[in-house]
């Protein structure tokens, strides 16, 4: 079963606005991650929370995780054009599986 | 490190022609994993290998498909005979299995098969 199953929204918003995205989970996890695919392209890493943290910030992402609810919460602040791209989470138990991820269009 | 390195970059083949996706992970990384990537599919894992030895194939489509990593620093993902549907784009990605380690994905093979 897969570890990440993002709510699948494709979300449009104007540049500078904030971007919110879900994410749910089906077992216990270690920790969970964000990764971004630019159209095309592999996905890159974007950041970690381990499973006792319940916020994390790096630059403009936020994330959030409630371990009670299996789900996890990113934002992406003072969007750009260049955020533009699918972003995935996968809940960290090694296998490395991804849902269907959320894609955002950020327009200028 | 270069990173993750795919080859080729494009592929098309006619239906029932063999094809060879090639992997190198980075080095000392200890797990890869293959994905499939399509508009209705999604991104699907295929298989994982831990320390070289194959983890989870539960991904695997069918026995047309086959993967195998023959040391850590070489991975082949094989498709025979080929068919339309497989058409997409396949990622390989590799990691140092642990707490908290990110993975790193290769560009991909886009794969057409006509």
């Amino acid at each position: 079963s897969q570890q990440g199953e993002e709510d699948p929204q494709a979300l449009s918003i104007q540049e500078g606005e904030n971007a919110t995205m879900n994410c749910s989970y089906k077992t216990s996890i270690n920790n969970l991650q964000w990764y971004r695919q630019n159209s095309g392209r592999g996905l890159v890493h974007l950041i970690l929370i381990r499973s006792n943290e319940r916020e994390k910030h790096s630059g403009r992402l936020r994330v959030t995780l409630d371990t009670s609810k299996k789900s996890s919460s990113l934002l992406i602040t003072a969007s750009r054009a260049a955020d533009t791209a699918s972003y995935f989470c996968e809940g960290g138990n090694n296998r490395l599986a991804f849902g269907k991820g959320n894609q955002v269009v950020v327009i200028p | 490190d270069a990173g993750v390195i795919q080859s080729p970059r494009h592929e098309v083949t006619e239906m029932g022609q063999e094809v060879t996706l090639r992997c190198k992970p980075i080095s000392g990384h200890n797990s890869l994993f293959w994905y499939r990537q399509t508009m209705m599919r999604g991104l699907e894992l295929l298989i994982y290998f831990n320390n070289n030895v194959p983890i989870d194939d539960s991904g695997m489509p069918e026995d047309r498909f086959s993967a195998k990593m023959p040391n850590a620093s070489f991975s082949t993902l094989k498709i025979q005979p080929s068919e339309p549907r497989d058409s997409a784009v396949y990622f390989c990605a590799s990691s140092f299995t642990g707490r908290g380690t990110e993975a790193f994905f290769g560009q991909g093979t886009r794969l057409t098969v006509v």
